[in-house]
């Protein structure tokens, strides 16, 4: 069964720095692989996905992600953060075929210190 | 930016009242999902929907009930509302077929408080 391990509950980063968040899935097969954000009250918005090809993904909002399939990650990546990119962030990842149904792991806090 | 549309976006209602939670979309998706997602925790998906009249259970028991009458509007429906329903409740959909089939786009949640 598919899993995904988001091991960050929450990180505090100061504006300006660069951000790492990890994510590490569980998929016997090639998986399809999902950032999304989810503000305050919110649904959720679609950052990137890796399907295939190019390991490193690019986003929306100057985020990427790097798929290393040798060791099940996905991490999400940015160079500055601003204020505004605080939020949840939530890795998914989906199966190729049949229901494609989304597993998320449980999702990282991220908080700006100004 | 996807069309997706939840009403209402807030709800609060009294133990053993019947609700329904309103989802459409105006791009056409074949497949539908609800989730339900409890403060500060992950998504869990309750039901789905390939297309007009096919309904599925999902991976999180749920005593909600969903129907697809028309291809735009996946309602959920709780017949008797209790406490522990209190939660917010996200639908999305994607479109059959090919590689962006896997893209799942959300509508804004209905946040329900039982009292």
């Amino acid at each position: 069964a598919q899993s995904v391990t988001q091991p960050d509950i929450h990180i505090t980063v100061s504006e300006g720095a660069s951000l790492e968040l990890r994510c590490n899935y569980s998929y016997g097969a090639t998986p399809y692989l999902f950032w999304y954000v989810q503000s305050p009250g919110q649904g959720l918005q679609l950052l990137l996905k890796y399907f295939s090809g190019d390991t490193l993904v690019q986003g929306i909002k100057g985020f990427e992600a790097e798929f290393k399939r040798s060791q099940s990650s996905f991490n999400l990546r940015k160079p500055s953060v601003h204020w505004s990119d605080a939020a949840e962030y939530f890795c998914a990842v989906s199966g190729y075929g049949g229901a494609q149904k989304l597993v998320f792991g449980q999702g990282t806090r991220l908080t700006i210190n100004p | 930016e996807a069309d997706i549309y939840q009403t209402p976006r807030y709800l609060v209602i009294g133990t053993g009242k019947k609700i329904t939670l309103e989802c459409s979309q105006t791009m056409g998706h074949d497949k539908m999902y609800w989730y339900q997602q409890d403060p500060g925790m992950e998504l869990h998906l309750i039901h789905y929907s390939y297309g007009v009249n096919s309904t599925e259970k999902g991976d999180l028991s749920s005593e909600s009930t969903v129907s697809r009458i028309r291809t735009e509007h996946f309602p959920l429906t709780l017949e008797s509302a209790r406490p522990s329903h209190t939660s917010q409740y996200l639908c999305a959909s994607s479109v059959m077929g090919g590689a962006g089939s896997d893209t799942q786009y959300f509508g804004p949640g209905t946040r329900l408080t039982v009292l």
